[in-house]
């Protein structure tokens, strides 16, 4: 079954770092792109960063730039954001996708974690 | 950064009325649009990918069009599990962007 699992939300403080990961399975992970994405609760969706196959491009929102680092280990299926100086309003369920390339097709999403950031 | 906006942000529909969503991008984005369906504490679901190609096992009332600026997502006859909130997002280039979303609901 292809599956993406996503781990480490969790309550932190203003100021505190984070790490998400997202487990691949069922497929050649190293076949896609993937992203991260990101819904704070009642709003709508906010794409937060993308990576390529390899590692060797990524992009990332202007609401997190020089704040989180995305990167894969395809050895180990899976996929990683680093979140540092977290704010009140990185608050938000985040999720995983698979990235079919082009054509803004994220056909593959995990079910989320949720990430509180309160003092 | 590509800002996509969406109208309507809110429609109300019956079962088996015809609905149009549009989705408008801030500068050319070829085709590279796609649609998402979510319905609460779910996580999205792809309908349309490539501006107009039906993602599998999505049924075939639901059709996109455009290429450029203007795309629309069109449910051709409105049925009960329809009714959720719509999204577009594009991935021309990074930062890629979501439009605001467009909620659907019973009249």
């Amino acid at each position: 079954e292809v599956q993406l699992v996503e781990s480490g939300g969790g309550v932190v403080r203003p100021g505190g770092s984070l790490r998400l990961s997202c487990a691949a399975s069922g497929f050649t992970f190293d076949d896609y792109g993937m992203s991260w994405v990101r819904q704070a609760p009642g709003k709508g969706l906010e794409w937060v960063s993308g990576i390529n196959w390899n590692g060797g491009s990524t992009g990332y929102a202007d609401s997190v730039k020089g704040r989180f680092t995305i990167s894969r280990d395809n050895a180990k299926n899976s996929l990683y954001l680093q979140m540092n100086s977290l704010r009140a309003e990185d608050t938000a369920l985040y999720y995983c996708a698979r990235d079919v390339a082009s054509g803004g097709a994220f056909d593959i999403w995990g079910q989320g974690t949720m990430v509180t950031v309160s003092s | 950064a590509i800002q996509m906006t969406q109208s309507p942000s809110s429609l109300s529909a019956s079962v088996g009325d015809r609905v149009t969503i549009t989705c408008r991008a801030s500068q050319g984005i070829r085709n590279d649009l796609g649609w998402y369906q979510q319905k609460p504490g779910k996580a999205p679901k792809l309908l349309i990918y490539a501006a107009s190609s039906l993602q599998s096992g999505v049924p075939s009332r639901f059709s996109g069009s455009g290429s450029g600026t203007d795309f629309t997502l069109t449910i051709s006859s409105l049925q009960p599990e329809d009714f959720a909130t719509y999204y577009c997002l594009q991935d021309y280039n990074y930062p890629f962007t979501f439009g605001p979303g467009t909620k659907v609901d019973i009249k």
